[in-house]
Order: structure tokens, then C-alpha cells, then sequence
């Protein structure tokens, strides 16, 4: 039973570009939300998608944008990047938006120079 | 963004030793959860808590939630080498996930 898989496992984006990251949830799981790690802090919710519609978004600006696939497969998007963008994007899945329990991917990690 | 207040923010223990961490906040949950990173992994769930004043124990691990559900703690019983690295507590409203500030546990032999 195939866990959380997130790619790429790291990337290295020069300020201002746009980058793309890939998530695919666990078996049976409908709804992936996305995290940003920074170094040394906790998980942040950037947002969380079901059914192919953003349900619900943390204090993140509108250059981070998502994607929900038919499969339930996911995208997160971050345009015009900044310094401050560095970090580890991790995603995590769950069956349903109301199940209690989400399930980590390992993450990836995003530099910006 | 908020992030909840964990403490202790990092712990030196000798491997057999009880390990004791809480978490507080300001707001109310409806759930707790604790989890445990590894360096270069994503968190991976320990305990969840569904209930206040629950209290919910996996393999040397507990976790209470508290009676007001603004706090919950966990113990670690007979820590060994492989309970080292950072744990996490996270409340849920609605359906994301607050995370803690973090504990970072090193196990000593």
C-alpha cells in the first residue's frame, strides 16, 4: 500500500520564477492539503483540495495556487518567487475533509536563490 | 500564521528515561495530534485525540487531551535511541491541521 509520494524530492528556483510541485495521496484517500515547513518551525496550512475545488486556505497570498486531478492526485503552484519561499512543501492526505487523521508525504524541499 | 506553544523546545535524555512534553494554545480544538519527524521526512502520526480529557496510549506512547481543549501532553516511557527527533503536536478545527513550535528529543545511551 503505496504511502503519500511527493516530487520532486528537491529543487533549486531562481527568484521571480514560478515552480510546480507534485503530490499523490495515499491509497483511498480523496483530499490532499498542502504545508510549508520552514526551517526549524512547524508545518504552516497553505490549502487543502476535495472533490477538485480549494475548500479551505491558510494566510498564504494568492502566488501559491493548487490543483486538484480526477485520480485525486494534486499540484501545488507558487509564481514570482521569493527568498522567503524557501522551504520544505509538504503534503498530506486524508479521506474526507472531515477525517480527523492526515497522512504526511516526505515533502519537498525548495530552495530559491 | 499561528503556531502553537511547545515545551520543552528541546530535550537532552538518557535512553530509559521518561519523557514528558505539553502543548498549549489560545484557541479551543476539537482534536489533538501528535506527530514525529525524522530529519528529510514528513511528520508521521503518532496519537490522535478525538475527546476532552481522553487519554490514549500506543505501544510506550500517551497522549492526553486536556479538560479544557486548549492543552494536550505526551509521555514517552523508557525512551530509547530511535525516539530521537522533532515531535510535533497539531489541533484541528475544522479540517486543517495548527501545528506546535516543536520538541526536539536526543536520546543519550
Amino acid at each position: 500500500d503505496a504511502g503519500v509520494t511527493q516530487s520532486p524530492t528537491h529543487l533549486i528556483k531562481t527568484r521571480g520564477q514560478q515552480v510546480t510541485l507534485r503530490c499523490s495521496p495515499k491509497s483511498g484517500h480523496d483530499t490532499v492539503s498542502w504545508y510549508q515547513q520552514a526551517l526549524g518551525q512547524g508545518p504552516q496550512f497553505i490549502f487543502q483540495y476535495y472533490e477538485e475545488e480549494e475548500r479551505q486556505r491558510g494566510n498564504f497570498p494568492d502566488r501559491f495556487s493548487g490543483h486538484q486531478f480526477p485520480n485525486y492526485s494534486s499540484e501545488l503552484n507558487v509564481n514570482a518567487l521569493l527568498l522567503g519561499d524557501s522551504a520544505l512543501y509538504l503534503c498530506a492526505s486524508s479521506f474526507s475533509t472531515s477525517s480527523y487523521e492526515q497522512y504526511f508525504g516526505p515533502g519537498t524541499r525548495l530552495t530559491v536563490t | 500564521g499561528q503556531q502553537l506553544n511547545q515545551s520543552p523546545q528541546s530535550m537532552f535524555i538518557q535512553e530509559g528515561e521518561d519523557v514528558s512534553m505539553n502543548c498549549t494554545s489560545s484557541s479551543i480544538f476539537n482534536t489533538w495530534l501528535w506527530y514525529k519527524q525524522d530529519p528529510g521526512e514528513g511528520p508521521v502520526l503518532l496519537i490522535a485525540l478525538y475527546k476532552a480529557g481522553e487519554l490514549t496510549s500506543n505501544g510506550r506512547l500517551t497522549a492526553q487531551f486536556g479538560i479544557t481543549r486548549k492543552d494536550s501532553f505526551l509521555n514517552i516511557s523508557a525512551s530509547i535511541p530511535s525516539d530521537v527527533g522533532i515531535y510535533f503536536c497539531a489541533g484541528r478545527s475544522t479540517s486543517k491541521l495548527t501545528f506546535g513550535t516543536g520538541t526536539r528529543l536526543q536520546v543519550t545511551l
